[in-house]
């Protein structure tokens, strides 16, 4: 079963739109990381929040972490055709004494001009 | 970005042939990973490094092996390919393991077997 999971697995919304993509994971964490993955590329880090933080931003990003209810979301303000991508939330999953980074399915954003 | 290169970045085989597939970065970072992504399944680690000729195995090992002789190339092989291997494969490096640092990526290879 997948650590993180995203919610929707797809939007599509017109530019200048924002964009909301949330995340929920099953075990406790130490920090919650969302990627960016363009067609054909690898992934690119956006943003790393600690589990005793509960928002960060970085430029038109915003990320929100809730810890009581195991979920993070990301949100995209003014959205871009740029931004049209698969977003990814990751999270560390401890498993027979060794840990691994888990990345959800993703959430594909397109944005249409 | 990161210097990550991955080669070759697209490759097709045939079933029972071996492979291997580079990864070569120029951080000087101690961890390195490979991954496989497939629709349907996301993105699953296979073997990681944390340092030369230090790997284990990830959650899909099977019909993988790696070698790290220098710190700055990872080398994945697939011993004697099958159709279930067809998937796209990235490289990653991170500063540290512990997942306090992020882990930048290769642009992968696109590995198909007939």
């Amino acid at each position: 079963s997948q650590q993180g999971e995203e919610d929707p697995q797809a939007l599509s919304i017109q530019e200048g739109e924002n964009a909301t993509m949330n995340c929920s994971y099953k075990t406790s964490i130490n920090n919650l990381q969302w990627y960016r993955q363009n067609s054909g590329r690898g992934l690119v880090h956006l943003i790393l929040i600690r589990s005793n933080e509960r928002e960060k931003h970085s430029g038109r990003l915003r990320v929100t972490l809730d810890t009581s209810k195991k979920s993070s979301s990301l949100l995209i303000t003014a959205s871009r055709a740029a931004d049209t991508a698969s977003y990814f939330c990751a999270t560390v999953l401890t498993q027979g004494g060794s840990e691994k980074l888990v990345f959800g399915k993703g959430t594909k954003l397109t944005v249409n001009p | 970005d990161a210097g990550i290169t991955q080669s070759p970045r697209h490759k097709v085989t045939e079933t029972g042939t071996p492979v291997t597939l580079r990864c070569h970065q120029t951080e000087n970072h101690r961890y390195m990973y490979w991954y496989r992504q497939d629709p349907g399944h996301g993105l699953r680690l296979i073997h990681y490094s944390y340092g030369v000729k230090d790997t284990d195995k990830g959650e899909v090992s099977d019909g993988y092996s790696v070698s790290r002789s220098k710190t700055e190339d990872f080398l994945l092989t697939l011993e004697s390919a099958t159709s279930s291997q067809t998937s796209v494969y990235f490289c990653a490096i991170s500063k540290g393991q512990g997942y306090d640092q992020p882990q930048h990526f290769g642009d992968g290879t696109r590995l198909s077997i007939l």
